[in-house]
């Protein structure tokens, strides 16, 4: 069982390019998530869906886009990259977006936007 | 506004005990995480606590008090592998995770 695959690892984008990242979970999750994380801030939200078919906005949504066709994958598309958009991104899943449901993490795509 | 605090960095030797604080103010409480990430990975889960009082899971133990706001993890018998940065997160009311920023544990043979 793989759990949650993200790809790229890593990617070096021009501003001005369009980026998708994807993130696909083989536990038959019904919520996923997408943080960004950047040095001496926490994790910070930026999409999410409890299920397929539906996404809501995180914290931080400005300049990204979701979709949920289905329970499995949960893309991220930067439409216009920015400089402020170079981080790492995670994409999290969980059971159910319950009070005591345990989030799991992808390993991350580490992207900078020169 | 939503905060949580936690030590930007921590050290401690081998074989030690070590507590990590963090306090909170969130819009509504559902529960408060102790995630641990290794340096380049992705944060994994180590604890979970809704009640007041500590959980305790092998060497590592998690105690909160809502009424104050504040929560610790406690790691005993310190190995070298310990060391990772250790995330606190607290479920508010509109059931997303608020993430502190994060305490870099370093430990020392």
């Amino acid at each position: 069982i793989a759990g949650i695959t993200q790809a790229p690892t890593s990617q070096i984008l021009a501003a001005g390019r369009r980026m998708t990242l994807r993130c696909t979970q083989d536990m038959r999750h019904n919520a996923m998530y997408w943080y960004r994380q950047d040095l001496g801030l926490g994790l910070r939200l930026i999409h999410y869906s409890n299920t397929a078919g539906t996404t809501g906005k995180g914290e931080v949504p400005d300049g990204y886009s979701v979709s949920r066709a289905n329970t499995d994958d949960f893309p991220l598309t930067l439409a216009s990259a920015v400089p402020s958009q170079t981080s790492v991104y995670f994409c999290a899943s969980s059971e159910v977006a319950a009070s005591t449901d345990t989030q799991y993490f992808g390993p991350g795509t580490r992207l900078t936007v020169l | 506004g939503q905060n949580i605090d936690q030590p930007t960095e921590m050290t401690a030797t081998e074989g030690a005990i070590v507590q990590i604080n963090c306090t909170y103010q969130t819009s509504g409480f559902n529960g408060l995480f102790w995630y641990q990430q290794h340096a380049g990975e992705a944060p994994t889960f180590l604890s979970y606590n809704v009640l007041d009082g500590l959980e305790e899971k092998g060497r590592f133990s998690s105690f909160l008090s809502r009424s104050k706001g504040y929560s610790y993890l406690l790691l005993k018998e310190l190995q070298m592998k310990d060391s990772a940065s250790y995330l606190c997160a607290v479920r508010d009311s509109n059931y997303q995770l608020i993430w502190g920023a994060g305490t870099k544990l370093i430990i020392k043979p």
